[in-house]
């Protein structure tokens, strides 16, 4: 199985400053058909996850553009350019490259 | 708009089955693969399976695979997750989820007692 492992595991932040989550995967996410199927989810607190972002850097519909994802092969980054009241929960990232698909163990997102 | 209703929570014995739906409406069922996540108390996120509703066909966690099955109804644009022998460690949140395209149910809380 792919492992992913995120840090950090808590990322306390300031209303307005940056954020930063990594995803490291133990192999590459590159599929066979070129695309590499990395995707970043957020769940809010007693809510469902939702998808943020997914193939890397794609914004899902209606995910605000202060959201944006990056990365290639094994490492990969969600940013938060600015972070709001309404983006505290927890961050995962899942890979659907190889089955079985894989999440990341979550990173929580708490404001200071 | 895409919505992926799911059916209400359950508490249920050791042992009993079980079997949870999920109903798709505002796209094509049969274009976009179905898979089922558990999230136990207080942890996070593991996928189970997936289901392709245009052939059933299906792939397994090996944590999962022998223990649940999952199916699919594409006449009513349902997805199944389901158990023969529940167990005491099954109690969960059980989301079903369009992962690759967005879209999750509201999720099912299973609830089982020994």
């Amino acid at each position: 199985d792919i492992v992913m492992t995120q840090t950090p595991l808590s990322s306390p932040v300031t209303l307005g400053q940056p954020a930063s989550i990594s995803c490291r995967s133990s192999q590459s996410l590159v599929h066979s058909d070129g695309n590499t199927y990395l995707s970043w989810l957020q769940q809010r607190p007693g809510q469902p996850p939702r998808l943020l972002i997914y193939k890397i850097s794609n914004r899902y519909s209606g995910v605000p553009d202060r959201f944006s994802g990056s990365g290639a092969g094994t490492d990969f980054t969600l940013k938060i350019s600015r972070v709001e009241a309404e983006d505290v929960g927890v961050y995962y990232c899942m890979q659907a490259t190889q089955f079985p698909w894989t999440f990341g163990q979550g990173t929580k997102v708490e404001i200071k | 708009e895409v919505q992926l209703v799911q059916s209400g929570a359950e508490v249920k014995k050791s042992g009993e089955s079980l079997r949870i739906s999920c109903k798709a409406s505002g796209y094509s069922f049969t274009n976009y693969w179905i898979s089922w996540v558990r999230q136990m108390p207080g942890k996070g996120l593991e996928w189970m399976g997936r289901i392709d509703p245009s052939d059933s066909s299906t792939n397994y966690s090996p944590s999962f695979q022998g223990h649940v099955t999952i199916s699919a109804d594409k006449s009513i644009s349902t997805a199944y997750l389901q158990w023969s022998s529940l167990k005491a460690s099954d109690t969960a949140m059980y989301y079903c989820a369009r992962l690759l395209r967005g879209g999750w149910g509201q999720g099912t809380l299973v609830t089982v007692s020994s």
